[in-house]
């Protein structure tokens, strides 16, 4: 079984300060891990992910995530927020079942960024 | 032009009706599924294809059908709909190496509404 936390239902930034978007997972196996990113009525789009290379992903927008296995993490970082970032964000852990890898998302966190 | 189209996009219906959403990829993917998106819930896995004439059942199935008969087709539909089936679904598809490091492609959404 596989599952997925994310710790916060919101979070609120200023424009210019980093960004942290925690995630936690649990699967029996070695996942693959993704965050993805929802603007308001649009579909959802890939930001990053992990598939068993390099522990410190880094995706589009400046966005980056580091996969810690020993915590079971996968948090989702920016140094330095935009307005455009403001969007509801979802972390994704992916892991076999019957020969296919079926993906669990988490609740969403939605990101505000004040200017 | 290249891509996954959702259609209807918006559509009100009435409980006991039968209502399809219909889905199309262009990428020729093998792998196709049914979000549904509540508040609160994040995406919850309705059904899901691997390829034509296979399908799966997801966390969510109860209540809906569907068919993969041409790659590019998976439609979505609720026999009898329920008040309950009030969400904005979601069609997505995944390139036929499978999902190991492989990247979810999102269409727009369909909002239901059953009054």
């Amino acid at each position: 079984a596989q599952s997925v936390t994310q710790l916060d239902s919101h979070v609120s930034v200023s424009e210019g300060t980093p960004v942290l978007l925690r995630c936690n997972y649990s699967s029996s196996y070695s996942p693959s891990l993704f965050w993805y990113v929802q603007h308001p009525n649009k579909g959802l789009q890939l930001l990053l992910k992990y598939t068993s290379a390099a522990t410190l992903v880094k995706g589009i927008n400046g966005f980056e995530a580091e996969f810690k296995k020993s915590e079971t993490s996968f948090h989702l970082t920016k140094p330095s927020a935009h307005m455009s970032d403001a969007a509801e964000y979802f972390c994704v852990v992916s892991t076999p079942s019957g020969g296919s890898y079926i993906p669990t998302f988490g609740r969403g966190t939605s990101l505000i960024v004040h200017p | 032009d290249a891509g996954i189209t959702q259609s209807p996009r918006y559509k009100i219906t009435e409980t006991g009706r039968q209502v399809t959403l219909m889905c199309h990829q262009t990428w020729s993917h093998s792998y196709m599924f049914w979000y549904r998106q509540d508040l609160g819930h994040g995406l919850r896995l309705i059904y899901y294809s691997a390829a034509a004439d296979i399908t799966d059942k997801g966390e969510v199935p109860d209540g809906y059908v569907v068919s993969r008969s041409k790659t590019e087709n998976f439609p979505l539909t609720l026999e009898s709909a329920t008040r309950s089936q009030t969400s904005v679904y979601f069609c997505a598809s995944s390139p036929g190496q499978g999902l190991v490091g492989g990247e979810l492609f999102f269409g727009e959404g369909s909002r239901l509404t059953v009054l």
